[in-house]
């Protein structure tokens, strides 16, 4: 079974330039979730995908910040204009079903460098 | 509202030592707890989950952990440690309901010493 797929591995921008992530899930998993990991910190949730629809985007930055995920597979996310402090690992993941009890299975990351 | 606090952002063993990873938790409803491991430069891959069943779970690699209510706690552990098991380590929390978003602890970064 194929795992989550992220695209690119890394990435270097000044700031407030734009930048977009992508994100294969694991085939037939609905939720698919958004974190940003700054270095020395756990993930933070940014977003999260039940199919098509958005569940929790609470904590998305959304003046800059934007995801979609339009026929509930594969998802992007974008940062238009970047700042400094968006320097992060950004990890994508998904799972089967979006109760609390399941596992999330992670990509690889996406690593921000934003100069 | 649920929150994870890890204790020691860096723990050093000995090649065969006992490995204790220490993590409390705090939640509204009664919580599922995770433990993660992260490579560098990889994603999370998880360790073990206590998901209400029994208190003691094991999971892959020889870890396991130990789920005490009274104490608000899910400590990892390992018997015998391996230069392999060099990693960070997160432990998460989640609920049910409107509390199933995963919370993660700061992580705990494990040296294993030869």
């Amino acid at each position: 079974e194929a795992g989550v797929a992220q695209s690119p591995r890394y990435k270097i921008i000044e700031k407030r330039q734009s930048v977009a992530f992508w994100c294969n899930p694991i085939s037939g998993h609905a939720t698919l979730y958004w974190y940003q990991q700054i270095l020395g910190q756990g993930p933070k949730l940014l977003i999260q995908f039940q199919n098509n629809g958005v569940v929790d985007d609470s904590q998305l930055p959304k003046d800059r910040f934007s995801a979609e995920r339009l026929k509930g597979v594969d998802s992007t996310l974008k940062i238009q204009p970047a700042k400094l402090e968006d320097s992060a690992v950004y990890l994508c993941a998904s799972s089967s079903t979006g109760t609390g009890m399941n596992e999330q299975f992670f990509g690889p990351g996406t690593r921000l460098t934003v100069l | 509202a649920q929150s994870v606090t890890q204790l020691g952002s860096h723990v050093s063993v000995s090649e065969g030592a006992l490995v204790l990873l220490r993590c409390n938790y705090s939640s509204s409803v009664p919580p599922y707890l995770f433990w993660y491991v992260q490579y560098p430069n990889q994603g999370l891959q998880l360790l073990l989950k206590y998901t209400s069943a029994a208190t003691l779970v094991k999971g892959i690699n020889g870890f396991e952990a130990e789920f005490k209510k009274s104490e608000t706690s899910f400590h990892l552990t390992k018997p015998s440690a391996h230069m392999s098991d060099a990693a960070e380590y997160f432990c998460a929390v989640s609920g049910s309901g409107s509390a199933r978003q995963l919370t993660f602890g700061s992580g705990t970064q494990l040296t294993v010493l030869p």
